[in-house]
């Protein structure tokens, strides 16, 4: 079946402005990670999500950043006014019902994000 | 806090040699080990994981609790494991803490 999908897969913006990035997990699961990966570094967690609830966005660096998932399915990351340091690949990942320690968290392609 | 540390930012070795790839954790509770792999152009995708206990093409990683170690291990390397690596941990947090990645590059 298709993988968890993400849009747009690149993204340029001027400093300044707002961004909206999209994810579609894999149909039936229930959990959602957002990660930031930054050029030469592994992925940073930032936030995560069972079903519809947020349930931990210690990871996002500051209140410029957003993210929602109202339906419990697709979900979105916004980034307010953005900076350069924004720059960076942003990973979704989903996982399936289940013990969340035992799940293996299926990831999407990425968007990357250039703020010039 | 908890941390992952992967000392080779890039590993080169030949086809046919063995690769070790280190990884090096940080963290006061019993954690959950993970190896990630990203293929040229392809997305991160799971390898194996320490509860497992498995071999993933031909891939092995032990937990050693007092070294605080999860070393990824292949006895003869083949041109195709050539891709990122990526160890990671959960720990109490939801999320996965990742390290920085090895490129391993296996050489003809």
């Amino acid at each position: 079946g298709a993988g968890v999908s993400q849009s747009p897969r690149y993204k340029v913006a001027k400093r300044g402005q707002d961004v909206a990035l999209r994810c579609d997990p894999i149909s039936g699961h229930v959990s959602l990670f957002w990660y930031q990966q930054a050029l030469g570094q592994g992925p940073e967690f930032l936030t995560y999500f069972q079903n519809e609830a947020q349930l931990d966005k210690s990871g996002l660096p500051s209140d410029r950043f957003f993210a929602e998932r109202p339906e419990g399915s697709v979900s979105t990351l916004k980034i307010q006014r953005t900076q350069q340091e924004d720059s960076a690949v942003y990973l979704c990942a989903s996982s399936p019902p289940g013990l969340a320690t035992y799940n293996e968290q299926f990831f999407g392609p990425g968007t990357r994000l250039t703020v010039l | 806090a908890q941390r992952v540390t992967q000392p080779e930012k890039l590993l080169s070795v030949f086809k046919g040699a063995p690769v070790e790839l280190k990884c090096n954790y940080s963290y006061s509770g019993s954690p959950e080990l993970f190896w990630y792999v990203q293929y040229s152009r392809q997305r991160l995708q799971l390898l194996l994981r320490h509860i497992s206990r498995e071999s993933i093409k031909g891939f092995t990683a032990d937990l050693n609790k007092g070294e605080t170690s999860f070393h990824l291990k292949k006895p003869f390397a083949q041109e195709e494991d050539s891709a990122m690596y990526y160890c990671a941990l959960k720990g109490g947090a939801d999320g996965l803490t990742f390290g920085k990645g090895t490129h391993l590059i296996i050489q003809p």
